[in-house]
């Protein structure tokens, strides 16, 4: 049963465009979410979060959008640099946000042509 | 420069064989933790371990072992009991609240 669900295994955008990165959940008790990036051959490195107080939450480009009640959230890269070509976790916690509780996605492969 | 450092970074096994992943932080993180990464799926959490001396099992410990005799140091072994054990193996640590911060991973193979 996936509880955090990213159904666009892959996305393709050009240098300058606006990437979006969409994830679901289905457990309601998720209250705290986080994008990784994670380049080949490397560790994950966390990009950004958002609690379910908020729906929104910006960091220069990089923005996530939180929709309680379609249990929905999405990453936006705006504008889009071919350096942002990596797989993007979603990843999910329940109340008090341990990270032992975290449930991953599969991950979406941006890939951003110059 | 502070971080977390797995090795090796490509590891081969026969079959029947026991292996030991090292990981070992030294950014004063409390907890510790080990992902299972297969293609094409998400992480998942073998172990983890808040405290020294102390550990408990995530979703797919079974196969899996671990130890934290040291607060910068978490070693994985994986025992022949583990069915399928090749894939990418990700240690991570944390302070008991915040955010991951991953290993470059080590990927086994079983030949």
């Amino acid at each position: 049963d996936q509880q955090v669900k990213q159904n666009s295994p892959s996305l393709s955008v050009q240098e300058g465009r606006i990437s979006i990165l969409n994830c679901d959940y289905t457990n309601s008790m998720f209250d705290y979410f986080l994008w990784y990036k994670k380049y080949p051959a490397e560790g994950p490195t966390f990009l950004i979060s958002i609690s379910s107080i908020k729906d929104k939450n910006e960091d220069g480009r990089f923005t996530v959008f939180l929709n309680k009640s379609a249990k929905h959230l999405s990453l936006h890269i705006v504008p889009s640099q071919p350096g942002d070509s990596a797989v993007y976790f979603c990843a999910a916690s329940p109340s008090g946000g341990s990270n032992y509780k975290l449930t991953f996605g599969k991950g979406t492969l941006l890939t951003v042509n110059p | 420069d502070g971080g977390i450092t797995q090795s090796p970074k490509y590891l081969f096994r026969k079959e029947g064989q026991n292996v030991t992943l090292s990981c070992e932080q030294n950014l004063n993180h409390d907890a510790m933790y080990w992902y299972r990464q297969d293609p094409g799926q998400g992480l998942r959490l073998i172990y983890y371990s808040q405290i020294v001396n102390d550990f408990q099992k995530g979703d797919i410990a079974e196969g899996y072992s671990v130890s934290r005799e040291k607060k910068e140091s978490f070693p994985l072994t994986v025992t022949s009991a583990q069915k399928n054990p090749t894939a990418f193996y990700l240690c991570a640590s944390s302070p008991l609240i915040g955010e991951l911060f991953f290993g470059e991973g080590s990927r086994l193979t079983v030949l």
